[in-house]
């Protein structure tokens, strides 16, 4: 069964670190999309992709960055880890307009990020 | 840009019983998709209900209905027979008919008492 998976589940980094975290889906799905969940903020957006080599920033992108080279994967990194930063993390995936389901985004599992 | 808003972030429901949450939306667009998302403790997002702009019928998917009314940008949810499964947190979420990310609220945290 096609599904999108995050790596790590959980991490601990220290202050001023780079940090990268995974997410690989395989429902070959060209938009991807990551979101960062606190407390009393529900979900923002920090970058999203479209495509290969495609990528946008979104409410949330400063201290982040994405690059897309194939259908599959959209890491995040974070270049220097901040306190601010601590948060749960989430990749999700979309068809194209005009597809089957194409409404619907599919979350991964999450990762949930402390920065000490 | 869009907005949405969730004005209760907590809720509680006796067990068999209704609870409605609230959700209002900010837009000026005339297409898009307003969701509902279901997360409980176990962080996975669950995709419980959508609708369409331009369909006037409110979407139902058993116990968990919506009451859409575009004119007013509102978009509740309703969960009938309340049950122990459905304590969580509650997310409602808009997408333009484009190509667009979602945006949410901040979500309400709904707990059902035996």
């Amino acid at each position: 069964d096609a599904e999108i998976t995050q790596s790590p589940r959980h991490k601990i980094t220290e202050t001023g670190r780079q940090v990268t975290l995974a997410c690989h889906q395989t429902w070959n799905h060209n938009n991807m999309f990551w979101y960062r969940q606190d407390l009393g903020h529900g979900l923002r957006l920090i970058h999203y992709s479209y495509g290969v080599h495609d990528t946008n920033k979104g409410e949330v992108s400063d201290g982040y960055s994405v690059s897309r080279s194939n259908t599959e994967d959209l890491p995040l990194t974070l270049e220097s880890a901040a306190s601010s930063q601590t948060s749960v993390y989430f990749c999700a995936s979309s068809e194209n307009p005009g597809q089957v389901n194409s409404y619907e985004q599919y979350f991964g599992p999450g990762t949930r990020l402390t920065v000490t | 840009a869009q907005t949405v808003t969730q004005s209760q972030p907590e809720m509680s429901v006796q067990e068999a019983e209704t609870v409605t949450l609230s959700c209002t939306y900010d837009t000026s667009e005339s297409d898009y998709y307003l969701f509902w998302y279901k997360q409980p403790p176990s962080r996975q997002m669950i995709l419980v209900i959508r609708q369409e702009a331009y369909k006037q019928q409110n979407a139902t998917e058993n116990r968990f209905s919506v009451n859409f009314q575009k004119a007013a940008k509102s978009f509740s949810l309703k969960i009938s027979d309340s049950q122990l499964g459905d304590a969580a947190m509650y997310f409602c979420a808009y997408r333009s008919a484009g190509n667009t990310p979602l945006v949410f609220g901040k979500g309400t945290r709904l707990s059902v008492i035996a």
